[in-house]
């Protein structure tokens, strides 16, 4: 079965940089786009970035576009998300998910808190 | 972008009866590849979210079949034919047709 296993959340002061990671199995990772979604405390869904099953294509939320870095390796079975210039606003729970498109799978979520 | 408007916000309902939730989209959700990528996701508390219908009707493996997905182009509703203790949580559209974005939510409350 698909398992999403996110990590690397915590507390950061503003301006500094955090890295969440993704461990993925159950599925055929390389074969697949995949993405980060956040919510806010007490708040709703939004997708933050998608990466192409091959790496090569990378997109962006306009709120985060030039502060985030998606990546992954598909040898590992793993994604990541480069967070720089954190924001208060950033501060939410970052899940991963698989097959977006349909809804399909989502990760238990990293809580990441942005905050002097 | 398209824009997903959920009604309602706040659903009370008492246990055993019937609850509806409306999704209405700014543009058709039927993608180029002919499928319409309107998706119902539950929110219980403190939980990820959780799929339970997919491309508007099609309910996921151990979904019970109380819930059920219908609408076309830019109106969908979520239906809950008789509401149990294990529903209450926060029920979100979404839409992977254009990019993806979500309805705002509905929190579903036992009255």
């Amino acid at each position: 079965q698909v398992q999403l296993v996110e990590s690397g959340g915590g507390v950061v002061q503003p301006g500094r940089s955090l890295r969440l990671s993704c461990a993925a199995s159950g599925f055929t990772f390389s074969a697949y786009d995949m993405y980060w979604v956040r919510q806010a405390p007490g708040k709703g869904l939004e997708w933050v970035a998608l990466i192409s099953n091959d790496g090569s294509g990378k997109y962006y939320a306009d709120s985060v576009k030039g502060r985030f870095t998606i990546s992954r390796d598909n040898f590992e079975n793993m994604l990541y998300l480069q967070l720089n210039s954190l924001r208060p606003d950033d501060t939410a729970v970052y899940y991963c998910a698989h097959d977006l498109k349909s809804g399909a799978y989502w990760g238990q979520g990293t809580l990441v808190t942005v905050s002097s | 972008d398209v824009v997903l408007t959920q009604s309602p916000l706040s659903l009370p309902v008492t246990l055993g009866q019937p609850a509806s939730i409306s999704c209405r989209s700014t543009q058709s959700l039927v993608h180029t590849d002919g499928n319409t990528y309107l998706n119902w996701l539950q929110q219980r508390p403190g939980q990820s979210p959780r799929r339970l219908i997919y491309k508007v009707s099609n309910r996921d493996s151990g979904v019970p079949d109380r819930f059920s997905g219908s609408g076309s182009g830019t109106d969908f509703t979520l239906e809950i034919s008789r509401v149990e203790a294990e529903d209450v949580g926060v029920y979100y559209c979404m839409q992977g047709a254009y990019w993806y974005t979500f309805g705002q939510g509905t929190k579903l409350e036992i009255k």
